[in-house]
């Protein structure tokens, strides 16, 4: 069955610091494959997605991310985190039309 | 200008109580989705609308659950008999309905089942 895996709940890190939150799936065909952050008592807000094309796709707000295929992951990457950044973040894939499987997300805190 | 509405923000039922929740989607969203995402999990599917008619329910949990869209703009979740299990943030989602297309979420609706 198709499966979102992100493996940290928590993540912490200093302001300025780099990140990486992870996220591994399982699906059988060429996946399509999102990344939402969702703030304490808000939606959630789409970051980034790979459909097809550059596996190094960037998206809003600085975030960027990789596809790899041979790793089935798809870990996002921010250079430089700003206290604002600090939210809960969702890694997901497409399993139909629009239809999408959700991992269980990563608390990012960022310290001062 | 608005984005995705959802109401009422907050919801507490007693057990086997029945609760309405709506879902305003963006004006000319052709697809809508509801979702359910518990305490520290992530969103879960429950059922899909395109226009007026519903083309996926398969995440309903159960039969207590309907949703109806019989417009193809607002839709209603409802949850009949309510359990302490459906306790839960319910979220919509809507887009225009291309296979690239962002889904644009509403801010939620807690439900919380005492």
């Amino acid at each position: 069955a198709q499966s979102v895996t992100q493996p940290d709940i928590h993540i912490t890190v200093s302001e300025g610091a780099s990140l990486e939150l992870r996220c591994n799936y399982s699906y059988g065909a060429t996946p399509y494959l999102f990344w939402y952050v969702q703030s304490p008592g808000q939606g959630l807000q789409l970051l980034l997605k790979y459909f097809s094309g550059d596996t190094l796709v960037q998206g809003i707000k600085g975030f960027e991310a990789e596809f790899k295929r041979s790793q089935s992951s798809f870990n996002l990457r921010k250079p430089s985190v700003h206290w604002s950044d600090a939210a809960e973040y969702f890694c997901a894939v497409a399993v139909g039309f629009q239809k999408l499987v959700f991992g269980t997300g990563t608390r990012l805190l960022v310290s001062p | 200008g608005a984005g995705v509405s959802q109401s009422p923000r907050y919801k507490v039922a007693k057990r086997g109580q029945d609760v309405a929740l709506r879902c305003d989607p963006i004006s000319g969203h052709v697809s809508l989705f509801w979702y359910q995402q518990a305490l520290g999990q992530g969103p879960e599917f429950l059922t899909y609308f395109q226009n007026e008619a519903q083309l996926d329910k398969s995440g309903l949990p159960s039969d207590r659950f309907f949703a109806e869209r019989p417009e193809g703009s607002v839709s209603t979740l409802k949850i009949q008999r309510t359990q302490q299990e459906d306790s839960a943030v319910y979220l919509c989602a809507s887009s225009v309905g291309q296979a690239n297309s962002p889904l644009h979420f509403g801010n939620g609706t807690r439900l919380t089942v005492t």
